[in-house]
């Protein structure tokens, strides 16, 4: 079964610097993945998503992403934070399932950004 | 613009008392999906349309239920709502094929009195 973790609970970072979410996934074959946003109150807003190809994926908002399969990782990294970056930022695993797409979630990464 | 819309934005029912929630899609997606999301927690699949065939998960209570009338619209029926079904429901839609993003609506946050 598919897995996603996310170490850490909570982030704070100050605006203007960089920014490194971590994501760590456990997947039988070569997964789907994907970064989603949050902010309060709302839906998931897709950042970027990773299925083949070059292993540093970009996103929109300036995010990007680096796929590492030795490691079993698919961090998120932004080089410089704005205060609309504070949001909620789950890590997902898709898996084929009845022809949708299965997302098992991590279990999310709130960022706090400070003046 | 294409979306994904759920109304209510937020809805407020009693113990017991039935609620429906509605998702609708302008994307012309095949596959439909209901999350729930509690508070500080990731979502949780419910179950998932792919056109008219209801995949639901192995976990997903017996008082969820869900109708899919035609391509556009899902509905989410909670038969008799505890006080541990107050969450935010998310609706999301995608094309066929694992490798194919969902897009999320708004979600509906349900508090149950």
């Amino acid at each position: 079964a598919q897995s996603v973790t996310q170490p850490d609970i909570h982030i704070t970072v100050s605006e203007g610097a960089s920014l490194e979410l971590r994501c760590n996934y456990s997947y039988g074959a070569t997964p789907y993945l994907f970064w989603y946003v949050q902010s309060p109150g709302q839906g998931l807003q897709l950042l970027l998503k990773y299925f083949s190809g070059d292993t540093l994926v970009q996103g929109i908002k300036g995010f990007e992403a680096e796929f590492k399969r030795s490691q079993s990782s698919f961090n998120l990294r932004k080089p410089s934070v704005h205060w609309s970056d504070a949001a909620e930022y789950f890590c997902a695993v898709g898996a084929q399932k009845a022809a949708g797409n299965k997302l098992t979630f991590g279990g999310g990464t709130r960022v706090l950004v400070k003046p | 613009d294409a979306m994904v819309i759920q109304n209510p934005r937020y809805q407020v029912t009693q113990f017991g008392k039935p609620v429906t929630l509605s998702c609708s899609q302008t994307l012309n997606h095949n596959v439909m999906y209901w999350y729930q999301q509690k508070s500080s927690q990731a979502p949780k699949l419910l179950f998932h349309y792919y056109d008219k065939d209801f995949n639901n998960e192995a976990d997903t209570p017996d008082n969820f239920q869900s109708r899919r009338p035609n391509t556009s619209f899902c509905f989410l029926d909670i038969r008799s709502p505890g006080l541990g079904d107050a969450a935010m429901y998310l609706c999301a839609t995608s094309r066929t094929g694992g490798y194919n993003e969902q897009f999320f609506g708004p979600g509906t946050r349900l508090t149950v009195l």
